[in-house]
């Protein structure tokens, strides 16, 4: 069955430090991988996705991701983080007509 | 566009009641799905819809059931609910089946079953 895993439960960084959120999935062919952001009480926003093609892909918020056939993983990265970015983090996995989500990287960001 | 329109916010139910949680895209989408959302446990799928007339299980089926009579709605129904099912509930959409569309969420109906 198909899986995804994201290590890190929560990540404190001080504003302005470099980002990176982990994730990993399991999977035979290459899926197609997502990642979304979640705040307080709201529904998940597509951060990017990935397809096909160039494998490192530029999201909104500055936000890029690297996916990495050899580790199958697709990690989550930001030069500078904000303290707008203070959120929950999700990995997503679609095959077929399902899609399967990590269980998420809670960020605090320290001023 | 209003996107995707989840009713209601909150929810408290008693044990054993019934109720529907209602879901409206106006996007045209062709596929529509419901999550629960669990602390520690991610977004696990209940149900999904390819197509009007067409819906499948997903991770979490028991409990629930759907329905897809027309492409813009997708209720979820708790037949007898359970406090197991206290949870955050989110519908979400995308474009086509087949997983190379993203997926567009709602904004959740917190649901408290005691």
């Amino acid at each position: 069955a198909q899986s995804v895993t994201q290590p890190d439960i929560h990540i404190t960084v001080s504003e302005g430090a470099s980002l990176e959120l982990r994730c990993n999935y399991s999977y035979g062919a290459t899926p197609y991988l997502f990642w979304y952001v979640q705040s307080p009480g709201q529904g998940l926003q597509l951060l990017l996705k990935y397809f096909s093609g160039d494998t490192l892909v530029q999201g909104i918020k500055g936000f890029e991701a690297e996916f990495k056939r050899s580790q199958s993983s697709f990690n989550l990265r930001k030069p500078s983080v904000h303290w707008s970015d203070a959120a929950e983090y999700f990995c997503a996995v679609a095959t077929g007509n399902q899609f399967y989500f990590g269980t998420g990287t809670s960020l605090t960001v320290i001023p | 566009n209003a996107g995707v329109t989840q009713t209601p916010k909150f929810q408290v139910l008693k044990t054993g009641q019934s109720m529907t949680l209602q879901c409206a895209q106006d996007m045209n989408h062709e596929y529509m799905s419901w999550y629960r959302q669990d602390p520690g446990m991610g977004l696990r799928l209940i149900h999904y819809s390819v197509g009007a007339g067409i819906t499948d299980q997903g991770e979490v089926p028991n409990g629930y059931n759907v329905s897809r009579s027309t492409t813009e709605d997708f209720p979820l129904r708790l037949l007898s609910a359970a406090p197991s099912q206290t949870s955050v509930y989110f519908c979400a959409s995308s474009y086509q089946r087949g997983g190379n569309s993203p997926l567009h969420f709602g904004n959740g109906t917190r649901l408290t079953v005691t």
